[in-house]
């Protein structure tokens, strides 16, 4: 299993609206509905966003968005702020209870 | 709410093992999670190690399968992970996470504990 496609980095200005792509295959992304997206502020343990592509868990702020469209998923953040720079990784599961992440995206905000 | 804290030693040989545990609290070991490690290498994205179940379910990255053992200490209320034959690319972040049975999803995460392998 090879890991996810993530981009590097992205960045936004305050207010603004940014897209994460995580790429994978038929195999993980492509073929459940298990992706989920974490973020990580420096120093800290991973924190989950999203589950099952599209679904936010309580506690977490709804400018955070999760959706899927064959082999990729996306993660959208709107209004951005600053709190929200960090690194972002998704997940997926990828049959016979096997995982795989993404390499990460690293998100700047201006 | 789940609590885990992983330890062990912070510094190991080039071909020795790496020896980690992670503590489950307030809760059994033996509720309805998944327990899972997954590592970080410096600078790195994470990468899941392996998944175990105290009923023996056991499942590792198939690219680390020939070297990793985990294991449930019910007694202890704690999971455990061996690393054989490391060398510096083992050297990582190691977390360990909880996963419900009946979700896909890492959660909760302990803090994590930084492993370097070194002579």
């Amino acid at each position: 299993q090879s890991a996810l496609t993530q981009p590097a980095s992205v960045s936004g200005s305050p207010g603004q609206s940014i897209t994460i792509s995580c790429t994978g295959t038929s195999s993980d992304i492509g073929g459940y509905n298990f992706v989920s997206w974490y973020q990580q502020h420096p120093g800290k343990a991973p924190k989950l966003l999203i589950y099952d592509v599209s679904k936010g868990p309580s506690g977490v702020s709804n400018h955070f968005s999760g959706s899927k469209s064959g082999n990729t998923a996306s993660l959208t953040i709107s209004g951005l702020q600053s709190e929200d720079e960090a690194d972002y990784y998704c997940c997926s599961y990828a049959g016979s209870n096997h995982w795989v992440f993404g390499g990460g995206t690293k998100l700047t905000v201006l | 709410q789940v609590q885990l804290q992983e330890s062990g030693p912070g510094l190991v040989k080039p071909s020795e093992t790496l020896s980690l545990t992670c503590i489950v609290s307030p809760y059994s070991v033996s509720s309805g999670f998944y327990w899972g490690w997954i590592r970080q290498p410096p600078e790195k994205g994470l990468e899941w190690i392996g998944s175990i179940h105290h009923g023996g379910n056991i499942y590792y990255n198939p690219a680390l399968k020939t070297r990793v053992t985990m294991s449930v200490d019910t007694s202890k209320n704690q999971i455990s992970l061996k690393l054989t034959s490391v060398t510096a690319a083992d050297t990582a972040v190691y977390y360990c996470a909880g996963r419900t049975v009946t979700k896909n999803w890492f959660d909760p995460w302990g803090r994590g504990t930084l492993v370097t392998v070194s002579s």
